[in-house]
């Protein structure tokens, strides 16, 4: 596709259940990136892909959080058992290497957890 | 540990006000300084990079400028197409390769 897609648009969840986002990125960007977006806060780090390489994971909040990248394309960002601090916007990124300023940035998962 | 700062948090402008947004920045070596502009409901788009003290550049109404401490985004007559978040970032390499340090950003709302 022309930019990265992010699926699904909007989650509503109950509290304690798992959820998985997914990201598709544009094709032939090897680096990804997810970020989380709170309500009236800043971008927050999640996870890093970079082609085979082990991803940078330092910025997962809890072990709750996991992220798996297949194929060195599709992503998917999984939260379990969420908790209603987990709602927020999960924007993910992708970039050719050496050129992580110029990221595109999908719109976003908005994840609401009742 | 590296911190980047915004304001003001918001911005109300009149159309064809012109006005600035800061961006403080604290990190341990600076490897470039990153402007985007994110509409709601919409992730970041990209709009400038900053490496060195002095450095300028320029889109449309938009004039982004660094200094040792900080950046400044200048909007020259803005229009109310310009309403939008906008956010500076700084990168932190570790091991594993970049992640980008985000300011909390600065909400634009230009009236017409």
């Amino acid at each position: 596709g022309a930019g990265v897609s992010q699926s699904p648009s909007n989650k509503v969840t109950e509290k304690g259940k798992d959820v998985e986002l997914r990201c598709d990125p544009i094709s032939g960007h090897t680096a990804l990136y997810w970020y989380r977006q709170s309500l009236g806060q800043g971008l927050e780090f999640l996870i890093y892909f970079q082609g085979n390489s082990a991803p940078d994971k330092s910025g997962l909040p809890s072990d709750r959080f996991s992220a798996e990248r297949t194929g060195g394309s599709v992503s998917t960002l999984t939260i379990q058992r969420t908790q209603q601090e987990d709602s927020a916007v999960y924007l993910c990124a992708s970039s050719l290497v050496g050129q992580g300023a110029a990221r595109a940035f999908g719109s976003g998962t908005r994840l609401t957890v009742v | 540990e590296d911190q980047v700062t915004q304001s003001p948090e918001a911005l109300r402008l009149q159309e064809g006000e012109s006005s600035s947004l800061n961006c403080s920045y604290t990190v341990s070596g600076l490897r470039g300084l990153f402007w985007y502009r994110q509409d709601p409901g919409k992730g970041p788009e990209f709009l400038f990079t900053l490496y060195s003290a002095g450095e300028e550049k320029e889109k449309e109404r938009l004039k982004a400028t660094l200094t040792k401490k900080e950046s400044f985004l200048h909007i020259t007559a803005p229009k109310p197409e310009d309403s939008a978040t906008y956010l500076c970032a700084v990168p932190v390499y570790n091991n594993a390769g970049n992640m980008l340090t985000f300011g909390g950003g600065t909400r634009l709302m230009v009236k017409p």
